[in-house]
């Protein structure tokens, strides 16, 4: 069974960079599967933010596509996110997620999240 | 931003059935993307309920069941107990290339 397991700063100033890991752990992440990140602001709903294959391809929310990078490293089992230009609207609850076989564009597995607060 | 629209909430008493739109457009669910259903509980991780618009993942009780229609997508909880108080997110593709969500509904059972 798949673990994700989020991991970065938790306090971050105003303009400032995000930058978190998602490691994973009981399957291959040269699997055929995507890998996202999914963001939940306190007390609201969940926000697509973007996504990594292990051949390098990425896909991002256009709403968040200019601030937004992901990279892979197969050899370590982790994938990357970075925000740019932080402001306190950044603030939530960061989740990596697996995206399920054959690319039916639900999420099956999730890590346990990882809170960041963007803050002076 | 949330593209589909739930509503805020919905309540319940144990054993009634209670049901949850969920409302996309031309560019996701009418686009014939699935819609999938996730719980999440208060402080815990949202965790897939229903997936390809009606498919419940091992496990998942069969008091849960969903079904998708035109641009719209509804969940409906039968026999509603105290353990299904949570939050509800519906979520498809987009032709945009990007996972949408619902906004969510909080289910409270009363």
């Amino acid at each position: 069974q798949v673990q994700l397991q989020e991991s970065g700063p938790g306090l971050l100033k105003p303009s400032g960079t995000l930058s978190l890991t998602c490691g994973v752990s009981g399957a291959s992440i040269r699997s055929d599967h995507w890998w996202s990140w999914v963001r939940q602001s306190p007390g609201k709903g969940l926000e697509w933010i973007g996504e990594i294959h292990h051949s390098g391809g990425t896909n991002y929310n256009p709403s968040l596509k200019t601030r937004v990078s992901m990279s892979i490293d197969t050899s370590k089992s982790q994938f990357s996110l970075k925000l740019y230009s932080l402001t306190a609207a950044d603030t939530a609850v960061y989740f990596c997620a697996r995206d399920s076989s054959y690319r039916l564009y639900y999420f099956d597995s999730w890590g346990q999240g990882s809170l960041v607060t963007v803050s002076s | 931003q949330s593209v589909l629209t739930q509503p805020p909430s919905v309540s319940g008493a144990p054993g009634q059935r209670v049901t949850i739109s969920c409302t996309g457009s031309s560019s996701n669910i009418g686009a014939g993307f699935d819609v999938h259903w996730y719980q999440q509980l208060p402080g815990r991780v949202p965790k897939l309920l229903i997936y390809h618009n009606n498919n419940r993942p091992s496990g998942v009780p069969d008091r849960f069941s969903a079904s998708k229609s035109g641009t719209s997508a509804s969940l409906a909880i039968t026999g509603l107990q105290a353990e299904d108080e949570a939050e509800y997110y519906c979520q498809s593709y987009d032709s945009t290339l990007s996972y949408v969500f619902g906004t969510g509904t909080k289910v409270t059972v009363l």
